[in-house]
């Protein structure tokens, strides 16, 4: 089973915007919607953004998904310190018929 | 609100089975919307999808680990279960419990989650 790819880090000063990637492939990313979750150790992971481009209530707007053919983005504008935290995409894979995740970002703000 | 919360062991020994439940408040098991699934993190590493579960009984399975996992519903006692047999090492992780939610066609992700509960597989 191949995880999504993301990019180990990322990283910004308060303010600024990070953009996080998802690379996956026809079967997963390219045919099937994407989500976003905000992950703090200890702590149950939170939705941010479901079916690409959605934000639960309650999920400030500066924060932004998006999918272009098999890969997906999160923006996440304004930064602040709280935005510290680990950062995963996940999609249903139809080879799979199941979730494959993203290998997941460390967001840092500097 | 809802809420998940995963109990059980959190030491199992090698070669016999992990058991963990999953209790639901807040809403019924019962919708069509919602499938009812297991995700862990072994230390240091990222999340991995075990299953889930949809009401009818239908059950699907990470292909990595599908001869081994069973999960089953107790929506009378809005519950529902993992089992994994014969573990190894490798299979120490923290398990979350999450609730997937589709909506026709629709995949809306997992809106709710668990706290997690360390599983640790020693002698």
């Amino acid at each position: 089973q191949s995880a999504l790819t993301q990019p180990p880090s990322a990283s910004g000063t308060p303010g600024q915007t990070v953009t996080i990637s998802c690379s996956g492939s026809s079967s997963n990313i390219g045919n099937n919607a994407v989500s976003w979750y905000r992950h703090l150790p200890g702590t149950a992971p939170k939705v941010l953004i479901y079916f690409n481009v959605e934000r639960p209530s309650g999920v400030p707007d500066r924060l932004s998904g998006s999918k272009s053919g098999t890969s997906a983005s999160l923006a996440i504008s304004g930064l602040q310190s709280d935005d510290e935290a680990d950062y995963y995409c996940v999609a249903f894979d139809d080879s799979l018929n199941g979730y494959v995740f993203g290998t997941g970002t460390t967001v840092t703000v500097l | 609100q809802v809420q998940l919360q995963e109990s059980g062991p959190g030491l199992v020994k090698p070669s016999q089975t992990l058991s963990l439940t999953c209790t639901v408040s807040g809403d019924s098991m019962t919708s069509g919307s919602y499938y009812w699934s297991w995700i862990r993190q072994p230390a240091g590493k990222g999340l991995e999808w075990i299953g889930r579960m949809y009401r009818s009984g239908a059950t699907y399975y990470n292909p990595s680990l599908n001869s081994r996992v069973t999960i089953s519903l107790r929506t009378s006692k809005s519950q529902f279960s993992l089992r994994l047999s014969s573990v190894t090492a490798a299979d120490t992780a923290l398990y979350y419990c999450a609730r997937n939610v589709w909506r026709g066609h629709r995949d809306e992700g997992f809106d709710y989650w668990g706290q997690g509960i360390l599983v640790t597989v020693s002698s």
